[in-house]
């Protein structure tokens, strides 16, 4: 298992400023993502975080707009730049970990992000 | 994308077993069906997972079809705490996609007393 911390757990943040998302994992692990669930809406896979090179971003997901960083295997972050109230939704950290048998993943708390 | 279909929501009352069925007829034969579960306000949850045989742990079981088309997550006995947003998804354990979920809607199991 896994315990994954986010901070901040909720902000309230004004249009065009940007929001820094922290994940810290207890354990070193490959794999991580971030994930987004708008209102309502169920989750939608953002990126992939590599360590040590660029994220690797899904469709309708830009690295202006969501710059990731990854600088070790514990830690990672997601900025969401210059915010609309649009990008109001709970934004997810999740790793996984590659058993024998399973991937299982493992998700943050999440962090709820109003912006007004 | 989703490569799942569950129905929006079910009822289930406490202490019977809840039933909630997973279409999956486009997952290619490499990937496993795994269920998530998601109760309000927190991350999801894994519940568990199978390629072709049916599988048990102590939250679930797993009926999965013989042409694996679809499955069944059995809660045997509901509790109001099974409350949540059910996901099914098909995961494969290898290649360029390796770790990443793809959510469908889901099915909102709501358990009443």
């Amino acid at each position: 298992s896994a315990v994954i911390s986010q901070k901040p757990s909720r902000d309230i943040c004004q249009r065009g400023t940007s929001l820094t998302i922290q994940c810290q994992v207890d354990s070193q692990v490959t794999m991580m993502f971030w994930y987004r669930q708008q209102p309502g809406q169920s989750l939608t896979l953002i990126a992939t975080a590599n360590q040590g090179s660029e994220a690797t971003y899904e469709s309708g997901f830009v690295i202006d707009k969501f710059p990731i960083s990854r600088p070790n295997l514990t830690f990672s972050t997601l900025t969401v730049s210059n915010m609309s109230p649009e990008d109001s939704s709970i934004y997810l950290c999740s790793v996984v970990y590659q058993g024998r048998a399973n991937t299982e993943a493992f998700f943050g708390q999440g962090t709820r992000l109003t912006v007004v | 994308d989703a490569k799942t279909t569950q129905p929006p929501s079910m009822d289930c009352a406490e202490g019977r077993a809840a039933n909630l069925p997973c279409n999956h007829s486009t997952i290619s034969g490499n990937e496993y069906v795994y269920w998530y579960r998601q109760i309000h306000s927190q991350g999801p949850q894994y519940i568990i997972h199978g390629l072709k045989n049916n599988e048990t742990n102590e939250m679930a079981s797993l009926i999965i079809t013989e042409d694996r088309k679809s499955s069944t997550l059995i809660l045997p006995h509901a509790t109001l705490r099974d409350t949540a947003v059910y996901y099914c998804i098909g995961v494969p354990h290898r290649g360029s996609t390796l770790g990443r979920l793809y959510f469908g809607r889901g099915t909102q199991l709501t358990v009443w007393p």
